[in-house]
């Protein structure tokens, strides 16, 4: 069973914090994903990455960035938070090929508030 | 460019009654779309792909080109129907590209 874990499922930050949000994945899967998730907004990337040390701008990637050190490990960091990155954080991933090739299985998120 | 609409944002419907969630996309090229489900307090989870042409829970789509529609159906809802649900577009990089959402709502 492909297992998606985010470390964090709750967090309360202030206004010019930094924020990590891990992601972890057990499938070694090639490509990973952050996804932002806003009601009437839908899912929006953020950053996606499709190897260790590889990284890519999603759709929204200003505010944010990423690290990639591990194959199995995806960071989503905010250098300096603020209120409008308020939201629930997806993180997910996926495999370049074989049975599930395609497939993208998501973490259960992490809900950020900024205060 | 490359897009996902979904027109609703709230489908209710009574236990029993056919539920059809509408999906429009926008790919110059051959798409592959699915369908993600998230049930509350649940992780998001893939529902079906066209790919495959499965039917998953009773739910069935069918790609329309000549429409680019991928509308998700189901001909007698349940309870446990009630949820999220989002259409997706892969595009040509292996990301996937997701609609704003229609929340299910069904009425006992």
């Amino acid at each position: 069973d492909v297992k998606v874990t985010q470390s964090s499922r709750y967090l309360v930050k202030r206004t010019g914090e930094k924020v990590f949000l891990e992601c972890v994945q057990d499938m070694d899967h090639e490509n990973m994903f952050w996804y932002r998730q806003d009601p009437g907004l839908g899912l929006r990337l953020i950053y996606f990455s499709y190897d260790v040390k590889m990284k890519e701008k999603g759709d929204i990637p200003e505010g944010y960035s990423v690290s990639r050190e591990k194959k199995e490990r995806f960071s989503l960091i905010l250098e300096s938070a603020s209120t409008n990155q308020t939201s629930m954080y997806l993180c997910a991933s996926s495999s370049l090929g074989g049975p599930s090739g395609n497939t993208i299985y998501f973490g259960e998120g992490s809900w950020l508030t900024v205060v | 460019a490359q897009r996902v609409t979904q027109p609703e944002k709230l489908l209710s419907v009574f236990k029993g009654a056919p539920v059809e969630l509408k999906c429009n996309y926008s790919y110059s090229g051959s798409p592959e779309l699915f369908w993600y489900v998230q049930y509350s307090r649940q992780r998001l989870q893939l529902l079906l792909r066209h790919i495959s042409r499965e039917s998953i829970k009773g739910f069935t789509a069918d790609l329309n080109k000549g429409e680019t529609s991928f509308h998700l159906k189901k001909p007698f809802a349940q309870e446990e129907d009630s949820a999220m649900y989002y259409c997706a577009l892969k595009d040509n990089t292996d990301k996937l590209i997701f609609g704003t959402g229609t929340r299910l709502q069904v009425f006992p």
